[in-house]
């Protein structure tokens, strides 16, 4: 099994909403990832998780909340969200090797009212 | 500062038109070079690493080199089915941990039968 699964595929919200985003991958990988892209650019890192332990948080904002429960899942909750954080929340999972390939998730497409 | 810059932005090719992209990179130490393929809505799918100057790699009509200052992903006799956006990325800093990928920008490649 070399997938990440995420879910759900699409999400609508209001600003005042609280949501999660879920990810799960059966790969044995203990490093896991949530990226944002926007339209037309590239993915941009926001947190690194490894050994299940927050490793790398790339200045997000707040409302923005990461959680990783076990070695296989990995929660983004949101809350108060802007409008200008629409967009697709791609996770990934690799091994802990700095130069290990990543494996990403098809994406959440987040869309924010 | 590491960076990385893809070129062209789009291409346009006719079926079978073979044809390159390219990725120039700066990074104080390479570490690996990634090739991605990106369909829209989707998240990215790995196809190559590259470790060192002279490796090649191939896979179907896709073959990816590497240089010390830039890599290049040929495509030989292009399908519309290898129509997306193909994303070249670079480990971040000579002492960058796992998943600190710095992301070109991405080719739009659209394959017209």
């Amino acid at each position: 099994d070399t997938e990440v699964t995420q879910t759900p595929k699409h999400l609508v919200m209001g600003m005042t909403n609280k949501k999660s985003l879920k990810c799960e991958q059966h790969m044995g990988h203990r490093a896991m990832y949530w990226y944002k892209q926007k339209a037309k650019k590239p993915p941009e890192l926001m947190f690194v998780y490894s050994y299940e332990k927050l490793s790398i948080n790339e200045s997000v904002p707040s409302r923005f909340s990461p959680e990783c429960p076990n070695s296989s899942l990995l929660n983004l909750h949101l809350h108060a969200l802007q409008p200008e954080d629409s967009a697709l929340y791609l996770c990934a999972s690799s091994g802990v090797s700095a130069n290990e390939k990543l494996f990403f998730g098809s994406g959440t497409q987040l869309s924010v009212l | 500062e590491d960076q990385v810059t893809q070129s062209p932005e789009a291409l346009r090719l006719q079926e079978g038109e073979s044809s390159s992209l390219n990725c120039s990179y700066t990074v104080s130490g390479l570490r690996g070079l990634f090739w991605y393929r990106q369909d829209p809505g989707k998240g990215p799918e790995f196809l190559f690493t590259l470790y060192s100057a002279g490796e090649e790699k191939e896979k179907e009509r896709l073959k990816a080199t590497l240089t010390k200052k830039e890599s290049f992903l040929h495509i030989t006799a292009p399908k519309p089915e290898d129509s997306a956006t193909y994303l070249c990325a670079v480990i971040r800093g000579a002492g960058g941990s796992q998943g600190n990928l710095i992301f070109g920008k991405g080719t739009k490649l659209s394959v017209k039968p």
